[in-house]
């Protein structure tokens, strides 16, 4: 079954404290992407990765920074989490980026900056 | 600014009944429009994806059309089920390619009672 895991679900830090967001894929996906998502907005791309160490700023990419030494593993770091960080990240993969390729997402590490 | 405005916010339905869920975005360039389905605490899922000029996609009791020259689309449900329970974003890619970014609408959420 081609899937996107993230790990942890859950997370609370308190301000201040470094995050680490995890995520895998099993589909030899080249792009891979992380996005936020805030009650009543769109998803909010942070960073995309089109390959090992070949990482692009999103559009928020502020207070964040990834990292991909494999293909299938695609981390997100908070250095000194912020109360405004407080959301829901979600990461997602693509073949290719095109209209017909498929976009897998995971199911989302909930966080919770204290 | 808001380049992917969706209606309404929400939606509530009973089983069996039909609706529409509207999207008109200001994207430019527009290469493809998708729909994903989004269930309480889950990641993204894929619906469909349109690409051209005036295109309608069919996926089982799901229908989409979308309009270039109005930057329009529109997502049928037909014969509502409580499993349809779920916010419906709409999502413009303005390239055809893993370079280009995705453009998400906050979603309506669609609620369907007995």
């Amino acid at each position: 079954d081609m899937k996107v895991t993230q790990m942890p679900r859950y997370l609370i830090k308190r301000m201040g404290e470094n995050v680490l967001l995890e995520c895998g894929q099993d589909m030899s996906h080249e792009t891979m992407y992380w996005y936020r998502q805030d009650p009543g907005l769109g998803l909010q791309l942070i960073y995309i990765s089109y390959d090992v160490d070949s990482n692009s700023e999103g559009d928020i990419p502020k207070g964040y920074r990834v990292s991909r030494k494999k293909r299938e593993h695609f981390s997100l770091i908070l250095d000194s989490a912020k109360t405004n960080q407080t959301s829901v990240y979600f990461c997602a993969s693509s073949s290719s980026g095109t209209p017909n390729s498929d976009y897998t997402f995971g199911s989302g590490t909930r966080l919770l900056v204290i | 600014k808001t380049q992917v405005e969706q209606s309404p916010q929400s939606l509530v339905v009973r089983q069996g009944e039909n609706c529409v869920l509207q999207c008109n975005y200001s994207v430019t360039p527009d290469n493809h429009l998708r729909w994903f389905k989004q269930d309480t605490g889950k990641g993204l899922v894929s619906l469909t994806v349109l690409v051209h000029e005036n295109d309608k996609t069919s996926n089982g009791r799901y229908s989409a059309t979308l309009d270039k020259d109005a930057k329009h689309s529109t997502l049928h449900i037909t014969a509502t089920l409580l499993d349809d329970t779920a916010t419906y974003i709409c999502v413009v890619g303005d390239r055809g390619s893993a370079l280009g970014r995705l453009h998400f609408g906050a979603g309506t959420q669609l609620i369907v009672i007995p």
